[in-house]
């Protein structure tokens, strides 16, 4: 079972850079999420997403964009990367409805030099 | 935007020994879940409490959703090296549209010395 799928697993960009973190699930979940994890910060909601074509912010948006055309994948995309977005992201998925279980990927480590 | 307060931040504690941690909210969550990280990877699904009251165990770790829907406490018997790992507390207020959100506290570092 593959479950939750991040690509890359580690990246380093230069601040200005561009790039698009991966996200895929085979759960065919309809809820699916992005967040950051910084020492001493817990998990930080990015963006989040309720099914295809429905996207809205979380608590930390700024400099992200997400897109969701299909069920299965929710790109993260960095604009122009700075150094303060330097930080492990984690994507999620779960069913909507009764069920609050969120599956996690394997994290992407990030570092924007 | 909500916060969870998780406590305590890390422990040390020494193989066999029982472990408590919780996590306290000032608003209602009507779903308590209990996370545990491990270098590296990323969080485990450990415990999902939908409940108020409700005492639920997977093996060593029994978590309970407090009556008040504001806390929930996860406990760790007889702990063993494998233990070692941030653990997570996490509430969804509500189903349906933006309260699929889960808010997270920001973790317990667990350390058990052999």
């Amino acid at each position: 079972n593959a479950g939750v799928t991040q690509t890359p697993k580690f990246q380093v960009l230069k601040t200005g850079q561009s790039m698009t973190l991966q996200c895929a699930q085979d759960m065919n979940h309809e809820y699916m999420s992005w967040y950051r994890q910084d020492p001493g910060m817990g998990l930080r909601l990015i963006h989040y997403s309720v099914g295809a074509g429905i996207t809205d912010q979380g608590e930390v948006p700024n400099g992200y964009n997400v897109s969701r055309s299909t069920t299965e994948d929710f790109p993260l995309r960095l604009l122009s990367a700075a150094p303060s977005q330097t930080s492990v992201y984690f994507c999620a998925s779960s069913w909507t409805g009764g069920r609050a279980e969120a599956f996690f990927g394997q994290g992407t480590r990030l570092t924007v030099v | 935007g909500q916060q969870l307060n998780q406590s305590p931040q890390s422990m040390f504690i020494q193989e066999g020994e029982d472990v408590s941690m919780n996590c306290t909210s000032s608003s209602i969550f009507n779903t308590w879940l209990w996370y545990k990280q491990e270098p590296g990877e990323g969080p485990v699904l450990l415990i999902a409490l939908y409940k108020a009251g409700e005492l639920t165990s997977n093996g060593r770790l029994t978590a309970q959703f407090g009556i008040t829907r504001k806390d929930s406490f996860l406990n760790i018997s007889a702990s063993i090296p494998s233990d070692v790992g941030i653990y997570f507390c996490a509430g969804q207020r509500n189903s349906g549209g933006s309260n699929y959100k889960l808010t997270f506290g920001k973790g317990t570092l667990l350390t058990v010395n052999p």
